[in-house]
């Protein structure tokens, strides 16, 4: 069965620099979200859309952006970076709108150096 | 304030045995779900079992079974006959009210599987 993909599974950046995460929610799942998790830390909830309109924001900062696209993938933006956003990046998709559980991709790996 | 809490941050368990992981929630909704997620150190965030507020029965996934008491606020999951492959982070999680917006995770408990 298909699952969540995230691109790319690692990433290595200098801080101020840009970064952006791709993610692949399952087929005919209708809401998407972006959850970030430092080191030995629960995952945080950034953002979420449902129908490729966002419907709750997290604890996502101002230098983050995401979108949804027509294809239903979605795309973490991150930009000035600092040490401090280096963490687990997970995407994870849902069916009817969330109320069914969470499938999670295996997670994007930032490193900012 | 915490909705979730787990607290035992790290457990040890023979293998073969069973044990228990405790989780407690806080919310006011009639309507939620509640997860278990696995963690292995490879970092994938695997689902192992669910539970919504209004199902009477525990819910079971082969090893894994979820007490659930609704008027304690708990939804400890069991796992049975533990493996050496369990050893990971368990994470807690809920869904609030009827739509899947606001999911939040408990600060997760380290299983350790003894040989």
């Amino acid at each position: 069965a298909a699952g969540v993909i995230q691109s790319p599974r690692h990433l290595i950046k200098e801080k101020r620099e840009t970064a952006t995460l791709k993610c692949y929610p399952i087929p005919r799942h209708d809401t998407v979200y972006w959850y970030q998790q430092g080191p030995g830390q629960d995952p945080q909830f950034l953002i979420s859309f449902y129908e490729k309109m966002q419907s709750d924001k997290g604890s996502i900062p101002d230098r983050f952006s995401a979108q949804q696209f027509s294809d239903y993938h979605s795309e973490l933006n991150m930009s000035s970076l600092e040490l401090g956003d280096s963490a687990l990046y997970f995407c994870a998709s849902s069916s009817d709108r969330g109320r069914e559980k969470l499938f999670f991709g295996s997670g994007t790996q930032l490193s900012v150096l | 304030a915490q909705k979730i809490t787990q607290t035992q941050p790290g457990m040890f368990v023979q293998e073969k045995e069973a044990v228990t992981l405790d989780c407690t929630y806080d919310t006011s909704d009639q309507s939620y779900g509640l997860f278990w997620y696995k963690q292995p150190s490879s970092g994938e965030m695997i689902f192992l079992i669910y539970q919504g507020s209004y199902d009477e029965q525990n819910a079971t996934e082969g090893r894994y079974s979820l007490n659930f008491q609704k008027a304690r606020k708990s939804a400890n999951l069991v796992i049975s006959a533990s493996q050496l492959g369990d050893s990971a982070m368990y994470f807690c999680a809920m869904r609030e009210g009827n739509y899947g917006q606001n999911f939040v995770f408990g600060p997760g408990t380290r299983l350790s599987v003894l040989p």
